[in-house]
């Protein structure tokens, strides 16, 4: 029940196109879901967050969509840039500031 | 925000040995947790580091092979006891600031 199951493991997107991440979960405790994004030889950098009382939060080229019902949210990169080529990993917490439990991740590579 | 160096950043160990790595944080942090990353893989929560008592272990984690200490609201180490190549990972410290958690570069241990 802990568990947050995410999909593609992997993703190649042309330049300019739109990456779409999804990501699961069954705790319905849950009520916070951050996005991180890690480089190589990096430690992961938060990219963008939501909260289950909203339906979709946008940052830039970065939208969270999120699902109460379906108990999934997803992350789309718009405008896809290889710079954006990256792993990116889905979370969730209890509460904003706790101990995050991390989807599995999902290599993004952006073609140019 | 909050800056957060661990050290060493990387280091290869003889198995049977033991390596403690340090978590400095550039601000009072709440909370702070140690992660295991194994490559390619996902990240894993060791333990939640509390300020003046017991670190909270996570299910599959032990303080005999964990020990943690955290004396401050800025600083903590993880120990990793007697080192088999298993435990060979990217360990990341990672510290709660504003509500957000940021994460440490990482410690690529090795065990040879």
């Amino acid at each position: 029940q802990q568990q947050v199951k995410q999909s593609p493991q992997s993703l190649i997107v042309q330049k300019g196109g739109i990456s779409i991440i999804n990501c699961a979960y069954e705790n319905t405790a849950f009520d916070y879901f951050p996005w991180y994004q890690q480089f190589p030889g990096k430690g992961p950098a938060l990219l963008i967050a939501i909260r289950p009382d909203v339906s979709e939060k946008k940052e830039g080229r970065f939208t969270i969509s999120f699902n109460k019902s379906a108990k999934q949210f997803s992350l789309h990169i718009m405008d896809s840039q290889p710079g954006d080529s990256a792993t990116y990993f889905c979370a969730a917490s209890l509460n904003q500031g706790g101990k995050l439990i991390f989807g599995q991740g999902t290599e993004l590579s952006v073609k140019p | 925000s909050a800056v957060i160096s661990q050290k060493p950043s990387r280091d290869i160990c003889q198995r049977g040995t033991s390596l403690t790595i340090q978590c400095q944080v550039d601000s009072q942090v709440t909370m702070m947790f140690w992660y295991r990353q194994q490559p390619g893989q996902s990240l894993t929560l060791i333990a939640t580091a509390n300020q003046g008592s017991e670190a909270t272990y996570e299910s599959g984690f032990v303080i005999d092979k964990f020990p943690i200490s955290r004396p401050n609201l800025t600083f903590s180490t993880l120990t990793v006891s007697n080192m088999s190549p298993e435990d060979s990972s990217i360990y990341l410290c990672s510290g709660e600031a504003g509500h957000t958690i940021y994460f440490g570069e990482g410690s690529w241990l090795t065990v040879v």
